[in-house]
């Protein structure tokens, strides 16, 4: 089944213990991107990716880190988590740039 | 920088009316993404309009895209339950790098 596959769902840390969120998609995708989605706000990407090596901040990209090490995989890193970072997050995939997105199930982080 | 603002931003309709989501945005956009969210679950693609006077249409949901107004709408007919849901607009900025979500709408249809 196609699909992008995140983990964990649900995740409760504390605030300076580092956290990677895993994001991956078995569709042969090129581009990867990262959202999170506030009440209100919608989703604001965070990273994206065009293609392996490559990766590009997004809208708000202050406290994240990503990596794209492999076509299939782009995780999240969050070094030093702080509250505001308390999140939906989703990862999401599509063929190109200008392809409808595929999203994961998101991970909702608690950082306390 | 690209902005994207729908309205209303909450909608409860009855069943069997009809209604229509806007959403603007700011600057010059290649494509328009229209995306639904069910309460508790991830996003999933709705529409791809992607030029002036482009119009889709599944079931019903018709959405459509005029580029000189930098307005999109998502049109829905004869409102049923099942379409109670978040609905979201993405617009991709035209150098391609970016895409930018609205704020989404809340939708409740009531019998």
């Amino acid at each position: 089944e196609a699909q992008v596959t995140q983990n964990p769902r649900y995740l409760i840390t504390v605030t300076g213990k580092k956290l990677t969120v895993t994001c991956s998609q078995n569709m042969n995708h090129e581009y990867m991107s990262w959202y999170r989605q506030d009440p209100g706000l919608g989703l604001r990407q965070i990273y994206y990716s065009m293609n392996v090596e490559v990766t590009d901040k997004g809208d708000v990209p202050e406290g994240y880190k990503v990596s794209r090490k492999e076509k299939r995989n782009f995780p999240l890193i969050l070094e030093s988590p702080s509250p505001n970072q308390t999140s939906l997050y989703f990862c999401a995939s599509s063929l190109s740039m200008v392809s409808p997105l595929h999203f994961g199930n998101g991970t909702r982080l608690t950082v306390t | 920088e690209l902005k994207v603002e729908q309205n209303p931003l909450f909608l409860s309709m009855q069943e069997g009316k009809n209604y229509t989501i806007y959403c603007n945005y700011s600057t010059t956009s290649d494509r328009l993404y229209w995306y639904r969210q069910d309460p508790g679950k991830s996003l999933e693609s709705l529409f791809v309009l992607l030029s002036n006077g482009a119009v889709k249409q599944e079931g019903r949901l018709m959405a459509s895209l005029d580029t000189k107004a930098r307005l999109s709408t998502l049109h829905i007919t004869a409102a049923v339950h099942d379409l109670s849901a978040t609905y979201f607009c993405a617009a991709l900025e035209t150098s391609g790098s970016r895409l930018t979500f609205g704020e989404g709408t809340q939708l409740t249809v009531n019998p």
